[in-house]
């Protein structure tokens, strides 16, 4: 079956603090997928990771992927409240005509 | 559990035509679902929500008349996609949120090429 499994789905901090977001996947794929959801939003698309030891950053955002593993993880560093939002990952499927699995997301709820 | 399925998942039309996306929660009830179109540098971007028994609410600057949305069962959203152009083209990926929670599940999305 095919799974893409986040942990935490909920998550609250302080501010300042560091944490990380897990991505777990179980097939093989061409790239995964970060985005950010406020509510009622849109998803903002945050990372795309196409290779095996890719590591992207993008402010206090730190996104990397282990395909051996099939692991990606999403790394908070010193929160500010701002980043409070819901994350999801998901990957896209090798030979799976451009379709994404999606994982359930990590609400993110960072405090003053 | 919760999952979300679409069909079809790709699909090719002429331009002039109507092309129907279904979305439906496989193992629980969806009071609400999303419809959302995919754009370069592959954000998501929102363009209506869907309840259950009521009209849709359109995003801002999303034409309803061309992006028809039927949620007739807790369990099945459609989008038509009416007097398809080129520019239509894209990924559209829908998501459902069980009853009384705000948590979403995606779809795997339908890619349409109109020609």
């Amino acid at each position: 079956e095919l799974k893409v499994e986040q942990n935490p789905l909920f998550l609250s901090m302080q501010e300042g603090k560091n944490y990380t977001i897990y991505c777990n996947y179980s097939t093989t794929s061409d790239r995964l997928y970060w985005y950010r959801q406020d509510p009622g939003k849109s998803l903002e698309s945050l990372f795309v990771l196409l290779s095996n030891g890719a590591v992207k950053q993008e402010g206090r955002l730190m996104a990397s992927l282990d395909t051996k593993a099939r692991l990606s993880t999403l790394h908070i560093t010193a929160a500010v409240h701002d980043l409070s939002a819901t994350y999801f990952c998901a990957v896209d499927i090798e030979d799976s005509n451009y379709q994404l699995i999606w994982g359930a997301g990590t609400k993110l709820i960072i405090k003053p | 559990g919760a999952v979300v399925s679409q069909h079809p998942s790709r699909v090719i039309c002429k331009s002039g035509t109507s092309v129907k996306i279904e979305c439906r929660s496989l193992d629980f009830q969806a009071t609400t679902m999303f419809w959302y179109r995919q754009f370069p540098k592959k954000s998501l971007m929102l363009m209506a929500t869907s309840n259950e028994g009521s009209k849709a609410t359109y995003e801002q600057g999303v034409e309803k008349d061309k992006f028809l949305i039927n949620h007739a069962s807790l369990t099945l959203s459609t989008l038509t996609v009416t007097s398809a152009h080129p520019e239509d083209s894209s990924f559209y990926i829908c998501s459902a949120s069980p009853v009384l929670t705000d948590t979403q599940y995606f779809g795997p999305g339908t890619r349409l090429t109109v020609l």
